[in-house]
């Protein structure tokens, strides 16, 4: 069973305007959780993260939101700019050890211009 | 500053044949991971050593095996190649202590004929 979830495949949105990645997690011992971003033919580089003792953690044009309640996070990128098209991975933590992580499957942004 | 690196980048290997994924980080990590990205699937972890000396499986271990050469250096080992690990192999490190982000290597893409 997959712990940490990314349900949008895929998202598309035109630059300038706010994007919005979603993730869901069912595993109530996970406490970091990061994301990190993917180009083709090379390795995820970190993006930003947040503890679960936070609700927010911004960085910039990205902001995560965590919803413990409802195992729920978000990153919001705001403005997009076409060079965010990427794969966009969620990732959870809850060993103490935050390269031990699980990760959900990606989703694709695209960026138009 | 390389970071992580990964060596090969390619390789097609035969059914049955072995090979070895070399991964060296020049961070002064302690813990480091071997990952395999499929696609609709996340990445998934092998094993990871925790510090030098130690190795632990992961969530897909069975077909391979590790070696935490020193500080520097996690190697990943294919006794006998199979179709199934026709992946993306991705190494990683992290700092153990505390709440840090694991930087990852380029990857190795693997083709298993």
């Amino acid at each position: 069973d997959q712990q940490v979830k990314q349900n949008s495949p895929s998202l598309s949105v035109q630059e300038g305007r706010i994007s919005i990645l979603n993730c869901d997690y069912t595993n109530s011992m996970f406490d970091y959780f990061l994301w990190y971003k993917k180009y083709p033919a090379e390795g995820p580089t970190f993006l930003i993260s947040i503890s679960s003792i936070k609700d927010k953690n911004e960085d910039g044009r990205f902001t995560v939101f965590l919803n413990k309640s409802a195992k729920h996070l978000s990153l919001h990128i705001v403005p997009s700019q076409p060079g965010d098209s990427a794969v966009y991975f969620c990732a959870a933590s809850g060993s103490g050890n935050t390269g031990k992580l699980i990760f959900g499957q990606g989703t694709t942004l695209q960026v138009k211009p | 500053n390389a970071g992580v690196t990964q060596t090969p980048k390619f390789q097609v290997l035969k059914t049955g044949q072995s090979m070895t994924l070399q991964c060296a980080q020049d961070m002064n990590h302690n813990s480091m991971y071997w990952y395999r990205q499929d696609p609709g699937m996340g990445l998934r972890l092998i094993y990871y050593s925790a510090s030098e000396g130690t190795t632990d499986k992961g969530e897909v271990p069975n077909g391979y095996n590790v070696s935490r050469l020193n500080k520097r250096e996690f190697s990943l080992r294919l006794e006998s190649a199979a179709p199934s690990q026709t992946s993306v192999y991705f190494c990683a490190s992290s700092d153990s202590q505390g709440n840090t982000e694991a930087f990852f290597g380029q990857g190795t893409r693997l083709t298993v004929v």
